[in-house]
């Protein structure tokens, strides 16, 4: 299957700065990608949607000024949480669709102090 | 989309075949059934997926029954390692809405030893 990739995997940040999580498409180009959020002993929670060279669609109740999506050329998606506060920690995973099938990264663990 | 229903957890014994149940009785004629399996902190993995024909890869089959209203997944020698969350997911084509996966809480499979 293709392979999407995250970086970092895990980042420890303090209260109120900015981090940016990496999405990449190591072996297709993904016009469309979707970021998700997991908190623990729950399910994924999709949270936008990520188009190549447009703006993202953010899922109803996602704030969009807080979670700052680009998504600049076909391998690449960026996911910046702005501000973060400790209710921000959780695990976001990002996934890019080749040939009508979403393949997924292996996930950040974001630990806001 | 149409929802899906799954047992919370089963438990399979190492070297048997896992039967993985999904009743999606709502689903449309040109939804897809997808499964994925999530082990323990890491990204989603994609497993098979079918509109109406049983389906087989390298990893599982998948069977669907003839109205569409239910389907199985079947691991035929599980392992230690297929120890994981499966998700079963319904969705249209990507081309017709954009290809949005919305997560349930899935089938906590144990494979015992």
């Amino acid at each position: 299957g293709a392979v999407v990739s995250q970086h970092p995997s895990w980042v420890i940040c303090k209260s109120g700065t900015s981090v940016k999580i990496e999405c990449r498409s190591l072996d297709f180009q993904a016009t469309t990608m979707f970021w998700y959020r997991q908190f623990p002993k729950q399910s994924l929670m999709l949270m936008a949607t990520s188009n190549e060279g447009s703006k993202a669609t953010y899922e109803q109740g996602v704030e969009k000024d807080k979670f700052l999506i680009n998504h600049a050329s076909l391998t690449l998606s960026t996911l910046t949480v702005t501000s973060a506060h400790p209710e921000d920690s959780s695990f976001y995973i990002c996934s890019g669709t080749e040939t009508d099938t979403q393949y997924f990264g292996p996930g950040t663990r974001l630990t806001v102090l | 989309d149409a929802k899906t229903t799954q047992p919370p957890s089963m438990d399979c014994a190492e070297g048997r075949a896992a039967n993985l149940p999904c009743n999606h009785s709502t689903i449309s004629g040109n939804e897809y059934v997808y499964w994925y399996r999530q082990i323990h902190s890491q990204g989603p993995q994609y497993i098979i997926h079918g509109l109406k024909n049983n389906e087989t890869n390298e990893m599982a089959s998948l069977i669907i029954t003839e109205d569409r209203k239910s389907s199985t997944l079947i691991l035929p020698h599980a392992t230690l390692r297929d120890t994981a969350v499966y998700y079963c997911i319904v969705r249209p084509s990507f081309y017709n809405q954009g290809g949005k996966l919305i997560f349930g809480q899935g089938t906590e499979l144990s494979v015992k030893p």
